[in-house]
Formats: C-alpha cells, structure tokens, sequence
C-alpha cells in the first residue's frame, strides 16, 4: 500500500507569498496518476493539478505542480485571499487503488 | 467538469445498510472515460475511497471495505448508488461521489457531500 505523507501539516502565511506544499509517497508513483486537490469547508474538492503538473481546466496559472516518483510538490506562486483552504495529494496504484495523503491546512498568517 | 449531487438518509442506525445515490447531470454517465466513485470524510481525518464503477456495471471496491460494500449504477436515470451494510460508528462521515477520469486516475468532478451519522 502506498502512503502519502503531505507536509507541513498547517502552513500560515500571508496573500501574496509564495505557498510551497510537499506530498511524499512511500513507493515510487507514476507521475501520470499524483493530482492535488483544493477543499475548502461545507464545498466540493475541487481538483487543481492531474499527471503531477498539469493544471485542470479553470485552474489560475498561479497554481502549479512539480515533481516524480515519491517526492511532489504544490506550488501557489502568489497567495490570493481564496486559496485559504485544505490541500490533498492523491495517487492511483497500488491496492487501495486511490489513496489520499491527510492534507495540509493553508491558514492566513 | 459537473455538479455531481449525492442524495439518501442523513441517519442510519447501527447494524443497519447505509443507501446513498448520486445523480449525474447530462448523459455523462454512458461515457466510456470516466468511471463514477465514492469517496468519504470521517470528522478530522483524511479522505478514503470506497470504490468505483463503470458505465458496463463492472466495480472495484477499497480492499478494507469490500466485505460490505455494493455499487450498483442506473443509466436510464443519469444515477449511481452506494450500499454499506452493518454499519458502525465508525462509518459516520461526509460522503461525496465523484467523476473519476479513466485517463489520468483523477477525480475531476465532486458532489457537495452529504453527512452520514451512525446512531440509535
């Protein structure tokens, strides 16, 4: 089973600044199946990134994704008031097929 | 992307089946690139997939719950539907269906969420 292990567990920063947002997994996972996802309370995840950097549709070009076998990152160039919210990495492989890392809260500083 | 919407009883007592559906807006639902999953939130902890299935009726169901665990989708009415049998405490959580895109093993639509609680 691979685990996905997202840090930090909170990050508080101010709009404007740079969010840097880690998910590392156990084992090695295809690039073509990490997608990150926004959540913000009592709404629907919204997904942001799929095959590890490629941006969903609607999705601001200050939101970007990086990275390959067990270490990915979530990049939000510039904080806007909106992107407060809850983070997940997810892959698809290994049995449970889909699996999700526990998030990281993005909180105003 | 679209507005899934997850419908069925906010309360179901223990040992009893939990019976949610989801309806998929449009005829998305006879397409061959995306299967349709369910997804939950128990209160403070991380999101668990419970399973998926495809437009032919073909499943496959998280390993931890497979034992309890029936997807069953219905084309005529754009709907998917999730049963849990012999539910605990434990199965309290916010349930969500979701679009799963077969190319990428992403979730790219998500209804709101419906609030399951277990209790007597």
């Amino acid at each position: 089973e691979i685990v996905l292990t997202q840090s930090p567990g909170t990050l508080s920063l101010s709009p404007g600044e740079r969010a840097t947002l880690s998910c590392r997994a156990s084992q090695s996972v295809f690039s073509t199946y990490l997608a990150w996802y926004q959540h913000k309370p009592g709404q629907a995840p919204r997904l942001l990134i799929y095959g590890a950097s490629i941006r969903a549709t609607g999705i601001p070009d200050r939101f970007s994704g990086s990275g390959s076998e067990t270490d990915f990152t979530l990049t939000i160039s510039r904080l806007e008031p909106e992107d407060f919210a809850v983070y997940y990495c997810q892959q698809f492989g290994n049995s449970p097929m889909y699996s999700f890392g526990l998030g990281t809260k993005l909180e105003i500083k | 992307q679209v507005q899934l919407q997850e419908s069925g009883p906010g309360l179901v007592k223990p040992s009893q089946t939990l019976s949610l559906t989801c309806t998929v807006p449009g005829g998305s639902i006879r397409s061959g690139n995306y299967y349709w999953t369910w997804i939950r939130q128990p209160a403070g902890k991380g999101l668990e997939w419970i399973g998926l299935i495809y437009t032919s009726g073909s499943i496959d169901y998280n390993p931890s719950l497979r034992s309890r665990v029936t997807m069953s989708v219905d084309r005529s009415n754009n709907q998917f539907s999730l049963k849990l049998s012999s539910v605990t405490a434990a199965d309290t959580a916010v349930y969500y269906c979701a679009r799963l895109s077969a190319f990428n093993g992403s979730f790219d639509s998500w209804g709101q969420g419906t609030l399951v609680t277990v209790s007597a």
